[in-house]
């Protein structure tokens, strides 16, 4: 496996379930990132993982609950969504933050949430 | 309050012509920025990148032009190829403000053969 991969890529949950996304790197890199994005809008940062850090939390609802267990591998734990938190949700890592940016971010291929 | 703004949802260009993307921010601490490329039912890849120092940046086919002065900056493809139709994005960040990426909507680009 290369780059940033993501399971699974289709999700459909009921709005009492649990469930988990899941994200791994293979290049190395230290900062990972996770984004939504819903229709006709930008991507929205969501939570920022520096070194296994939460470096933001971008005031996401606690119905979302990260996780980054190491540099390679990143958890978005979802519980008791609601419908409108259908979107895709994309992954990302980079190197850095170094002199104070954020590199270039790779992004994974995206999990297409549907919320019943 | 939307910092980063790509105002044409669409774009449509023949094969072979050029193709402008054009983005506007509205913070003036932003001084690195970067565009992106989307393909259906893939993540974003990245594209070229431009410093606030420098007021263009040559990759290839590609060319980002910076206006600091306007808060402007545009992405050439020169010549488009189909194979470019894609989602385009723009993305800003601030060296003082933490650096995160702030993204426009994106343009959606379609080059006709």
């Amino acid at each position: 496996e290369t780059g940033v991969t993501q399971t699974p890529r289709h999700l459909v949950m009921g709005m009492t379930n649990k469930k988990s996304l899941k994200c791994e790197q293979h290049l190395g890199h230290n900062a990972m990132y996770w984004y939504k994005q819903s229709a006709k809008k930008p991507l929205e940062l969501m939570f920022v993982y520096s070194l296994e850090e939460r470096v933001e939390n971008n005031s996401v609802p606690s119905r979302f609950s990260p996780e980054c267990p190491n540099s390679s591998h990143l958890f978005l734990h979802l519980h008791t969504l609601q419908p409108e938190d259908s979107a895709l949700y994309l992954c990302a890592s980079s190197h850095g933050p170094s002199g104070g940016t954020y590199n270039e971010q790779f992004f994974g291929p995206g999990t297409r949430l549907t919320v019943l | 309050d939307q910092q980063v703004k790509q105002n044409s949802p669409s774009l449509s260009v023949q094969e072979g012509r050029i193709s402008i993307l054009n983005c506007d921010y509205t913070n003036s601490m932003f001084d690195y920025f970067l565009w992106y490329k989307k393909y259906p039912a893939e993540g974003p890849t990245f594209l070229i990148s431009i410093s606030s120092i420098k007021d263009k940046n040559e990759d290839g086919r590609f060319t980002v032009f910076l206006n600091k002065s306007a808060k402007h900056l545009s992405l050439h493809i020169v010549p488009s190829q189909p194979g470019d139709s894609a989602v385009y994005f723009c993305a800003a960040s601030a060296r003082n403000q933490g650096g995160k990426l702030i993204f426009g909507q994106g343009t959606e680009l379609s080059v006709k053969p």
